[in-house]
């Protein structure tokens, strides 16, 4: 089915640790968002891809770094996880960049992150 | 500072009840509304997208209403089913080039027998 894949589904990380969570989309999306998603809080933008080559931070870049490796692939990468980057992290892409009227975001199923 | 804000933070109702959840934003300015539904697990699924000048869409049982005057929306959820148990995600898109979407936390929906 076409979609977002995300990878892997589950990680537990020790402080300190690196690890890159994998995103493609089969849908010819121009543009790629990474987003964590905190309890009692709204999904927050981390990075975003809003074409093939360009790369943009969102509003809590910070401890993460981004790869938009061709037009179907953008990954997130940890260089140093810290217990505070806990989280569910959730890939999205859309035809348009961010909101445009008519152009909806599907989402991956996400990647449940645990920094011990 | 731009928010989104819903309401109740969590319902449970009975199979085949109907129920409205609302949604209060202070997004300037404002591009369109949108709804997503979140299973458990999951990432979140589109249910409606509304522009300024629409105030009422609807995605089956679902309908989405919304008046840009008071900045308020609802998501009304016709004979509810179990399937429905899930959280509701009210989102509001900003407009201008530098455009970004706002999530509130959503609603917690639980449909029981």
């Amino acid at each position: 089915n076409a979609g977002v894949t995300q990878t892997p589904k589950f990680q537990v990380l020790k402080t300190g640790q690196s690890m890159t969570l994998q995103c493609a989309q089969d849908m010819n999306h121009n543009s790629m968002y990474w987003y964590r998603q905190d309890p009692g809080m709204g999904l927050r933008l981390i990075y975003y891809s809003a074409s093939e080559g360009t790369t943009d931070k969102g509003e809590v870049p910070n401890g993460y770094n981004v790869s938009r490796l061709n037009k179907r692939e953008f990954s997130l990468r940890l260089e140093s996880a810290a217990p505070s980057q806990t989280s569910v992290y959730f890939c999205a892409s859309s035809e348009a960049s961010f909101g445009a009227v008519g152009y909806g975001y599907t989402f991956g199923s996400g990647t449940r992150l645990t920094v011990v | 500072k731009n928010q989104v804000e819903q309401s109740p933070q969590s319902l449970i109702i009975l199979e085949g009840k109907n129920c409205t959840l609302q949604c209060n934003y202070t997004v300037s300015p404002f591009s369109n509304l949108r709804w997503y539904k979140q299973d458990t697990g999951r990432g979140p699924v589109s249910l409606t997208i509304m522009t300024f000048s629409e105030n009422t869409k609807s995605n089956g049982r679902y309908t989405a209403t919304l008046d840009a005057d008071t900045k308020q929306s609802s998501l009304h959820i016709t004979a509810s089913q179990l399937s429905d148990s899930a959280s509701y995600i009210c989102v509001v898109s900003v407009a201008g080039t530098a455009s970004k979407l706002t999530f509130g936390t959503g609603t917690r929906l639980q449909v029981t027998l």
